[in-house]
């Protein structure tokens, strides 16, 4: 079953234009993840937030976390037409070792027109 | 690039039948984990795989099982094929230590028909 959902589903804008998309979970978690993935293809690592950190930054992405409402965001900044893609929320709540086993949300597919 | 490969890239199977898909790991991890990806939706965790032991289950049948090598590549097998096992299937390796990132392999797109 799926840990939790993303919010919107589908997101179309112009390019330069900023891409707001939310996620939210039910279980307590060590980190989430967000993933990006082209036209059913692999998906791509974007950044990982830990529970105890509340904002990431990477290049053109911004990513919070509130651990109280269970829920992150990742904001695309000045976006381009090729950051078209589905974008997924993964949170991995393992409590042992041994590297990450994510559950992920349905996705959000965004669409950056030129 | 990721450094994750899997084989084939395709595949069409006939119901009933069984399938091997095949995963190699990005150099220094030990740890490979197998989801399944149905169209429009995320993937979904099938079984995780750590110094050729499994590690951890998601709420798969038996008829789904696994194997890892001593050079950290894998293994997914699928028995008794369904109409609804096709999907994408991706395979994802990391480090050992809590909460690292995963890196994904291009997937493995099953048709059963």
């Amino acid at each position: 079953s799926q840990q939790g959902e993303e919010d919107p589903q589908a997101l179309s804008i112009q390019e330069g234009e900023n891409a707001t998309m939310n996620c939210s979970y039910k279980t307590s978690i060590n980190n989430l993840q967000w993933y990006r993935q082209n036209s059913g293809r692999g998906l791509v690592h974007l950044i990982l937030i830990r529970s105890n950190e509340r904002e990431k930054h990477s290049g053109r992405l911004r990513v919070t976390l509130d651990t109280s409402k269970k829920s992150s965001s990742l904001l695309i900044t000045a976006s381009r037409a090729a950051d078209t893609a589905s974008y997924f929320c993964a949170t991995d709540g393992r409590g042992e070792t041994s590297g990450s086993r994510l559950t992920f949300g349905e996705g959000t597919q965004l669409t950056v027109n030129p | 690039e990721t450094g994750v490969t899997q084989s084939p890239t395709h595949l069409i199977k006939t119901r009933g039948q069984q399938v091997t898909l095949r995963c190699s790991s990005q150099s220094g991890h030990n740890t490979v984990s197998w989801y399944q990806q149905a169209l429009g939706q995320g993937p979904q965790f099938i079984f995780q795989y750590y110094r050729e032991e499994e590690n951890g289950r998601g709420n798969f049948p038996p008829r789904f099982s696994g194997l890892q090598f001593p050079n950290y590549s894998s293994e997914l097998n699928v028995n008794a094929l369904e109409l609804d096992d096709s999907a994408l299937y991706l395979c994802a390796s990391s480090g050992n230590r809590r909460g690292t990132e995963a890196f994904f392999g291009q997937g493995t797109r099953l048709t059963v028909v």
